[in-house]
């Protein structure tokens, strides 16, 4: 079955360490998304990428750094910058606007089941 | 800026009753809706959306939305909630013709009492 799979479900980082998050997803999807969700405070967009080797900020994205060398991965990197790491990780994939029957040009996400990250 | 509000964070109701979830949008032009829904440690599941048309949605799991534009809410209604039906449900916005930034609330914990 096609879907979206993160990794690891859980992780712990020392201060001062990087650490990078895996999504990868075989929806054939060319937009992927990562969130960080924090209780109370919903899901805040990190980064998005609408097509390979192109990537936008959200509104979180410092401390954050993204790469997307192939269609079907999204890592994500969380730097020492990143003041504030432990959250819930949440990767998400979609068919652009552009190619999107629908015509609202709206796009339905497909989750992840999320990484959990704690700086001990 | 667009924003979403879920005024309530915690709701509990018993098994078998009626619920509905609140959702207000901020926005000049009526935006694109959504409805999903999290269970614990898990990630987000879509459970109805809302572009254009008849304003009454039906989801998936019994539930269906009212959009009401002179109210600017979109809110989630199930006739008779069952005990699997706890979890945590996020209302969520995207801008006509602004790409596909999700824009989402703060969330509401449903728990079902047996």
């Amino acid at each position: 079955d096609g879907g979206i799979t993160q990794s690891p479900k859980y992780l712990f980082r020392k201060e001062g360490q990087n650490v990078t998050l895996s999504c990868e997803q075989n929806l054939n999807h060319d937009a992927m998304y990562w969130y960080r969700q924090d209780p109370g405070q919903g899901l805040r967009l990190i980064y998005y990428s609408q097509i390979v080797n192109d990537f936008q900020k959200g509104d979180i994205a410092e401390g954050y750094s993204v790469s997307r060398e192939k269609k079907e991965s999204f890592p994500l990197t969380v730097t020492s910058a990143q003041k504030n790491p432990t959250a819930f990780y949440l990767c998400a994939s979609s068919i652009p606007p552009h190619r999107d029957r629908d015509t609202s040009g709206a796009n339905v996400l497909t989750f992840g089941a999320g990484s959990r990250l704690t700086v001990l | 800026a667009q924003s979403v509000t879920q005024p309530d964070i915690h709701i509990t109701v018993s098994e078998g009753a009626s619920l509905e979830l609140r959702c207000n949008y901020s926005y000049g032009a009526t935006p694109y809706l959504f409805w999903y829904v999290q269970s614990p440690g898990q990630g987000l599941q879509l459970l109805l959306k809302y572009f254009s048309g008849d304003t009454l949605v039906q989801g998936i799991k019994g539930f269906e939305a009212e959009f009401k534009r002179s109210q600017s809410s979109f809110n989630l209604r199930k006739p008779s909630v069952h005990w699997s039906d706890a979890a945590e449900y996020f209302c969520a916005v995207v801008l006509t013709g602004g790409g596909n930034k999700l824009t989402f609330g703060t969330g509401t914990q449903l728990k079902v009492e047996l």
